[in-house]
């Protein structure tokens, strides 16, 4: 049973360009989640979203940042024209269902993002 | 938003020492998690608690939610070094929306 798999591990940029990081949620899951760690800090929550759906972008950046999580393939966070403040690990996770404890997530290891 | 504080912000302890860690908050929570987090790994949930006053062991780990449900507390009994890692506690709300603690960063040393 594949957990949670992110790819890339490891990704640098320069300022300016864009960065694509994927997940591909446990076999099952149709509810992803994705989060960010800054050095020093926690994780905060970004987006929550289903099949086709963004459910919940609270966490997220108004401009710069989009996730998707389409029909067919992993989800996607994209962040355009990067800046070094977005430096740090992103991690998604993914549940079965949504909304109560029952349904926990399980997170991947995450994408080290360096913008240089 | 709910603030979760956690202490202290560093541990570092020898082998065989007990020691305790704080989740506290202002809110009310509906159920919390604990998660243990190493070097280049995501969090790893460790256990659930949802009624106040509930108590919950994981072998030398016990976990207790307050009874107004507001703080919690993980207590490791004779520490190993195997126990490194950060502990985050997590209040859950809608959606399965986490909101962290600030990180335990435990060291236990031979």
């Amino acid at each position: 049973n594949a957990g949670v798999m992110q790819n890339p591990r490891h990704l640098v940029r320069r300022r300016g360009q864009e960065a694509r990081l994927r997940c591909s949620p446990m076999k099952g899951h149709s509810h992803v989640y994705w989060y960010r760690q800054l050095p020093e800090e926690g994780l905060k929550f970004m987006v929550y979203l289903q099949k086709e759906n963004i459910i919940d972008e609270s966490g997220m950046p108004k401009e710069r940042f989009s996730a998707e999580f389409p029909k067919e393939g992993p989800s996607i966070l994209r962040i355009q024209q990067v800046v070094r403040g977005d430096s740090a690990a992103y991690f998604c996770a993914s549940s079965p269902g949504g909304g109560n404890y029952n349904s926990p997530l399980h997170f991947g290891n995450g994408t080290r993002l360096t913008v240089t | 938003t709910q603030l979760l504080e956690q202490s202290p912000q560093f541990l570092s302890i020898q082998e065989g020492e007990n020691l305790t860690v704080y989740c506290n908050s202002s809110s009310v929570f509906s159920s919390l998690q604990w998660y243990r987090q190493e070097p280049g790994e995501g969090p790893v949930l460790l256990v659930t608690v949802v009624t106040g006053g509930e108590v919950k062991k994981l072998k030398r780990l016990t976990f207790q939610f307050g009874d107004a449900r507001k703080d919690s507390s993980l207590h490791i009994t004779a520490a190993q070094p195997g126990d490194t890692g950060l502990y985050l506690c997590a209040a859950t709300g809608g959606g399965n929306k986490l909101t962290f603690g600030t990180g335990t960063q435990l060291k236990v040393e031979l």
